[in-house]
């Protein structure tokens, strides 16, 4: 299993301003990830963070507005850029653990983001 | 690409009786696995119960058992004798495990409601 810390829980921000999140899971991770949810939504990945080398996006997410970095195996950032009301949701931070073909996804508690 | 689809936007099902939320999927992966994870009102995801593609019998786990029929691409999830704590969002998930770099995609969920 894996514990997974996120910082802030939540926040309250102002259109036009970056808010960063961060990740620390208590023990070296291959796979982490990245997931919105916006309200009453499911989750949709926003990209895979890759140690070491520039994060994999997925359609529809953009590095600019989401850059993201992962500088070792237990600690990711994700940065919300130039914020609108349309990015308040919640993101989550995850990480895939165990073998390849199972790997159970743990989560973060998640960053409520509310732009105003 | 990879789809996951829950026809079932909200159920509501009486204390005691077991209840069976759907689930269907498409991938082009020749090897992948299913989860249904479990979201209450608090938000944090909760993993429930993992089915691979390739396993003989279907996941148990408690009172949840995924009743999976891979020719017809479904991945149901069965909770037997249902409690109110039961009440919450219900995520079907699956991982490509070769050409999708094993990210997990989510469907867009079940609200289950238990009435006492």
């Amino acid at each position: 299993s894996a514990v997974i810390s996120q910082k802030p829980s939540r926040d309250i921000c102002q259109r036009g301003t970056s808010l960063t999140i961060q990740c620390q899971v208590d023990s070296q991770v291959t796979m982490m990830f990245w997931y919105r949810q916006q309200p009453g939504q499911s989750l949709t990945l926003i990209a895979t963070a890759n140690q070491g080398s520039e994060a994999t996006y997925e359609s529809g997410f953009v590095i600019d507005k989401f850059p993201i970095s992962r500088p070792n195996l237990t600690f990711s950032t994700l940065t919300v850029s130039n914020m609108s009301p349309e990015d308040s949701s919640i993101y989550l931070c995850s990480v895939v653990t165990g073998g390849k073909d199972t790997g159970e996804l743990f989560f973060g508690e998640g960053s409520r983001l509310t732009v105003l | 690409a990879q789809k996951i689809t829950q026809t079932q936007p909200g159920m509501f099902v009486q204390e005691k009786e077991a209840v069976t939320l759907d689930c269907t999927y498409d991938t082009s992966d020749p090897s992948y696995g299913l989860f249904w994870y479990k979201q209450p009102s608090s938000g944090e995801m909760i993993f429930l119960i993992y089915q691979g593609s390739y396993d003989q019998q279907n996941a148990t786990e408690g009172r949840y058992s995924l009743n999976f029929q891979k020719a017809r691409k479904s991945a149901n999830l069965v909770i037997s004798a249902s409690q109110l704590g039961d009440s919450a969002m219900y995520f079907c998930a699956m991982r490509g495990l070769y050409s999708s770099a094993s990210k997990i995609i989510f469907g867009s969920g079940t609200r289950l409601s238990i009435r006492p």
